[in-house]
Formats: C-alpha cells, sequence, structure tokens
C-alpha cells in the first residue's frame, strides 16, 4: 500500500493567516492527488484533484501543489468557514487507495 | 446534480453482517464508478472497494475477504455487505461517485455504524 503522511497533525491559526498542509506520498504518485476539506458530522468535500487543479466552486485561495512523493495545500488567507480537518488522497494506485490521516486546522 | 444518500442499520452485532445502501439521485447510476469509503472514530479515511456501473468490482486487500459490493440499475442504488464485523467495523460509512478511477466527487452525508452486542 502507498502510505499518505500529513504534517502537522493539528494546526492552530487565525483568520487571515496563510497555512500551508504537508502531505508526504511512501512513493512516487506523480500528481495523483486529491484534497478534500471536512466538516464536522459532514461530507468530505473536493478541493483540488490532480495536485493543482482547483474544483470548481472553491474560493480561490486554497491552492495546491507538488508531485512525487511531497505535496502541499495552502490556504492564502484564511477564513472563518476553512476551520475543519483536510485530507489528501492518492489514486497513483488503485490497490488500495489511500488516504492521508487528517489535518486539523484550530482557531487560536 | 448527483447526490447520494447512505441508509442501513445504525448497530450491528459482532460476528453478523453489515448491510449498507447507497441511493443516487440526479444521476445516473449506470455510468462511473462507485465506492464505499469509511472513517473508524479518530482515524483517517479508509477506502473500501468500488463497482463500476458494468458489475466489475475491486476491493481493499484488508477487506477483500469480508467484502461484497453490487448494483441495483433499477433502483439507482448499490450497495455494502460486510461479514463477521467486529468492534474494529464501527465507523462512519460514506458512499461516494468515483471519477475515472480518481478522486471522490460527490460524498454521501454517511451513516455511523456501531458494532456491538
Amino acid at each position: 500500500d502507498i502510505e499518505m503522511t500529513q504534517s502537522p497533525s493539528t494546526l492552530s491559526a487565525s483568520v487571515g493567516d496563510r497555512v500551508t498542509i504537508t502531505c508526504r506520498a511512501s512513493q512516487s504518485i506523480s500528481n495523483w492527488l486529491a484534497w478534500y476539506q471536512q466538516k464536522p458530522g459532514k461530507a468530505p468535500k473536493l478541493l483540488i484533484y490532480k495536485a493543482s487543479r482547483l474544483e470548481s466552486g472553491v474560493p480561490s485561495r486554497f491552492s495546491g501543489s507538488g508531485s512525487g512523493t511531497e505535496f502541499t495545500l495552502t490556504i492564502s488567507s484564511l477564513q472563518l468557514d476553512d476551520f475543519a480537518t483536510y485530507s489528501c488522497q492518492q489514486y497513483n494506485s488503485y490497490s488500495p487507495y489511500t488516504f492521508g490521516q487528517g489535518t486539523k486546522l484550530e482557531i487560536k | 446534480q448527483v447526490q447520494l444518500q447512505e441508509s442501513g442499520p445504525g448497530l450491528v452485532k459482532p460476528s453478523e453482517t453489515l448491510s449498507l445502501t447507497c441511493t443516487v439521485s440526479g444521476g445516473s447510476i449506470s455510468s462511473h464508478y462507485w465506492s464505499w469509503i469509511r472513517q473508524s472514530p479518530g482515524k483517517g479515511l479508509e477506502w473500501i472497494g468500488y463497482i463500476y456501473y458494468s458489475g466489475r468490482t475491486n476491493y481493499n486487500p484488508s477487506l477483500k475477504s469480508r467484502v461484497t459490493i453490487s448494483l441495483e440499475t433499477s433502483r439507482n442504488q448499490f450497495s455494502l455487505r460486510l461479514t463477521s464485523v467486529t468492534a474494529a467495523d464501527t465507523a462512519v460509512y460514506y458512499c461516494a461517485r468515483q471519477l475515472e478511477l480518481q478522486w471522490f466527487d460527490p460524498w454521501g452525508q454517511g451513516t455511523l455504524v456501531t458494532v456491538s452486542s
């Protein structure tokens, strides 16, 4: 299995901050990576696919980058609505598809 | 727009079979791949398996011996069966559409299944 490791596990930040979450793959996955946002009691929401492509309707303050084994999700200026848990997912290998353990973004 | 909704028992006894159904609305199930994903309390997401509209399936090797995903095209539904459950199978179970065997979008709201006697 391809292991996905996110850092940090928890991130405290303030409205207006620029934050970056990192996702590392245990082997190269090219750019076959997606990012999701999840709020308590809600379904995960797709933010970014193919490492850097913004899903339709997602605010432009979200951006993704990286390839190979290291990827980042950046929020350029945090809004109250952005405090949530973020997870990465690789789809380079379908046996099985795997997710990071999640990064909880908290209000400082 | 496509929406998904999970349904099924919220409590299953150990050693019994967990059965869930996902109803797809706003679009036909006769295209795309359809997946089940779960999230145990305090843990990350775990892909369980997918079914294609043709009936082709692929399962997570860690669960393969206990999982069956099936399609009910006439009802625009697909289902999950997980046999011989234990407390480790307690989780929120999500259904999702998987685009071109890549990312998952959209997802259902999720349903909590607790395994307990």
